[in-house]
């Protein structure tokens, strides 16, 4: 049971390059989100999706489209990337995104620097 | 959500209980208190979570005061591989998890 996985760790970007982030669970949830953390910065939600087939974006959405391939896959891309991009971007899931109850559990992240 | 207070940073010695205090003295009646941890830039790791009771599971213990505006988190026998950034969240569901600025706590020989 590896929980949330996300592929690449590290990634460098020039300005306007495209690139796609992905992450996976194998929990079975239904509810899975996309973070970001820039440095000494808390976390900052970019978009979600509550359960398959469905995306909302969250409080920092622009620059960043997404895919909810289904219920295992969330993807996360950027069509041109830019220097402020540059953060970690966290993926997590959850059984469902109603209640209090319903833990998010987080990858182990990928860090991306654009230049 | 109800804004947390949480001590900027903390030192334990190896080997000692560890006791993270968090204040949350808005919290509304559906709000969980969460307590997350973040080794170093890793991803967020979940530690345990609460609305009312004392909890305990293989981590950690949460104590929740009867009034709900502030909690503990302990580590029982805090080690090196303890040392992280904790963040204690009052949550009452939807999407956003919001965390502050947490607590660094630093685990000594």
């Amino acid at each position: 049971n590896a929980g949330v996985t996300q592929t690449p760790k590290f990634q460098v970007l020039k300005t306007g390059q495209s690139m796609t982030l992905q992450c996976a669970q194998d929990m079975n949830h239904n509810s899975m989100y996309w973070y970001r953390q820039d440095p000494g910065m808390g976390l900052r939600l970019i978009y979600y999706s509550a359960s398959e087939g469905t995306t909302d974006k969250g409080e920092v959405p622009n620059g960043y489209n997404v895919s909810r391939l289904n219920k295992r896959e969330f993807s996360l891309r950027l069509e041109s990337a830019a220097p402020s991009q540059t953060s970690v971007y966290f993926c997590a899931s959850s059984r469902t995104s109603g209640g209090g109850s319903d833990t998010q559990y987080f990858g182990p992240g990928t860090r991306l620097t654009v230049l | 959500d109800a804004k947390t207070t949480q001590p900027t940073s903390m030192d334990c010695a190896e080997g000692r209980a560890a006791n993270l205090p968090c204040n949350h003295s808005t919290i509304s009646g559906n709000e969980y208190v969460y307590w997350y941890r973040q080794i170093h830039s890793q991803g967020p790791q979940y530690i345990i979570h609460g609305l009312k009771n004392n909890e305990t599971n293989e981590m950690a213990s949460l104590i929740i005061t009867e009034d709900r505006k502030s909690s503990t988190l302990i580590l029982p026998h805090a080690t090196l591989r303890d040392t992280a950034v904790y963040y204690c969240i009052a949550w009452g569901g939807g999407n956003k998890l919001t965390f502050g600025t947490g607590t660094q706590l630093k685990v000594e020989l």
